[in-house]
């Protein structure tokens, strides 16, 4: 396992279009977040997936925003009809169990390398 | 509205010396993250504090609940710390595991 893994790592599209990220936690962990992040700017909270539940949505998730996680392993976050203001890296992180005891350490929160995503 | 704030926001070091970084917050919370972010994306999460102090290597996490507040210091700094800081944290207020809420990040440079 080598981490958390993000593709496509760079996706370039056109206002407009839908586009799909994926996300490739580390497989003993259960909980799986995404985050947005902006130029200059820190990351922001997107949604929160344990297991294969959504937990939890971000009032910046639009309705045009939609993340699964259908067997509780990767997770897809699409965008469906891009505006610029979507350009963004879009980040995933994942974390293990409350229970393993992992949860309180330094790999508390495991980041991937993030997609960004350029609207034209 | 919870924030959280950052400081300084860019920090130029020489090389050995000893370098603080602040974060402080504005309502209770359950945990609080240091996070490393080099250039080109990748996040390294450094530690997870809800209260006292952690050391790990060169790092040292500490955080005063009662003043909503926590500092990231780095001793003997090195060219390879530079990069940036970012603190972040887990409100009481009934955000959720994720839901953490990010400041701005503090740029730090590491001259040889």
């Amino acid at each position: 396992d080598t981490g958390v893994s993000q593709n496509p790592r760079h996706k370039i599209t056109k206002r407009g279009q839908n586009v799909t990220f994926r996300c490739d936690p580390i497989s003993e962990h259960n909980r799986l977040y995404w985050y947005r992040q902006t130029l200059g700017q820190g990351p922001e909270f997107l949604t929160y997936f344990q297991n294969e539940a959504q937990l939890e949505k971000s009032r910046l998730l639009s309705d045009r925003f939609s993340a699964e996680r259908p067997k509780g392993s990767f997770s897809t976050l699409e965008i469906q009809r891009t505006e610029q203001g979507d350009s963004a890296m879009y980040l995933c992180a994942s974390s293990p169990p409350r229970e393993s005891g992992l949860d309180s350490g330094a790999n508390v929160l495991t980041f991937g390398a993030g997609s960004r995503l350029t609207v034209l | 509205k919870n924030e959280v704030e950052q400081s300084p926001q860019n920090l130029t070091a020489q090389e050995g010396e000893f370098i603080t970084i602040n974060c402080s917050y504005s309502v209770g919370i359950s945990a609080l993250h240091w996070l490393q972010q080099h250039p080109g994306g990748g996040i390294v999460s450094l530690f997870m504090l809800s209260s006292g102090k952690k050391k790990h290597g060169r790092l040292i996490a500490t955080i005063n609940i009662q003043e909503k507040h926590s500092s990231l210091h780095i001793t003997a700094s090195h060219p390879r710390d530079s990069a940036v800081y970012i603190c972040a944290v887990r409100y009481n207020y009934g955000g959720s595991q994720g839901n953490l809420i990010f400041g701005k990040g503090t740029k730090l440079s590491v001259k040889p």
